[in-house]
């Protein structure tokens, strides 16, 4: 079956770096995108790795091994604003995204 | 960016009544357009995939003759939930694919509408 693993909750302080990681195992596999989502919002688009290797883009990087199904979004230099829900997605062969369940993470100060 | 938007952003209804949502790309074409639902602290669930000029694409177990799709030009889609019941409460999120981009690429969402029902 398709499954999307990621943690329910993780807590990290402000201006400190935090990994978030996410395993799938989907039919087939088209890209792994990372998603932003404040709540009582909708998602807001962060990243999409289709590639083995590390994706840099300002304070959040995205991480991707095919071989492991494993990826890992990394936030570094935390801000109070990034306590949010992150959702891991795999687009498998059909073009769909197969939702994980959420990260919700909070910031301290 | 590409945006998308949706209307209403929230409603309240009576039991038995039909709504309405929209679901505009405002800067892009999208040929596909999908609708999901979120609960609270739930995971997105893709409800069903809609393309312009055809018949939409449900997701088992959910109903088509309840949530009605048209998709009706490359900018507009509409989600009618008829007779609407307090289990359909749930915040309806669509999301549109730029037709300019590739079938992999990114998902451009709605800010989404809470829908309450009475």
């Amino acid at each position: 079956g398709q499954n999307i693993d990621q943690p329910t909750e993780m807590t990290a302080t402000e201006g400190a770096i935090v990994q978030i990681n996410c395993t799938y195992q989907t039919s087939g596999f088209n890209g792994l995108f990372w998603y932003q989502q404040h709540a009582g919002e909708a998602p807001t688009f962060l990243s999409y790795n289709v590639l083995d290797g590390l994706e840099e883009k300002g304070r959040f990087s995205s991480f991707l091994s095919r071989s492991k199904g494993y990826s890992y979004l990394l936030l570094k230099e935390l801000q109070m604003k990034d306590s949010a829900s992150y959702l891991c997605a795999s687009m498998d062969s059909n073009y769909q995204l197969i939702w994980g369940a959420g990260t919700k993470l909070i910031i301290k100060p | 960016g590409a945006v998308v938007s949706q209307h209403p952003s929230w409603v309240i209804c009576k039991s038995g009544t039909s709504v309405k949502i929209e679901c505009r790309s405002l800067d892009f074409q999208a040929t596909t357009m999908f609708w999901y639902r979120q609960f609270p602290k739930q995971s997105l669930m893709l409800m069903a995939t809609s393309n312009e000029g055809s018949k939409a694409t449900y997701e088992q177990g959910v109903e088509k003759d309840k949530f009605l799709i048209n998709h009706a030009s490359l900018t507009l889609s509409t989600l009618t939930v008829t007779s609407a019941h307090p289990e359909d409460s749930s915040f309806y999120i669509c999301s549109a694919r730029d037709n300019l981009a590739g079938v992999t690429d990114t998902q451009y969402f709605g800010p989404g509408t809470r829908l309450t029902v009475l």
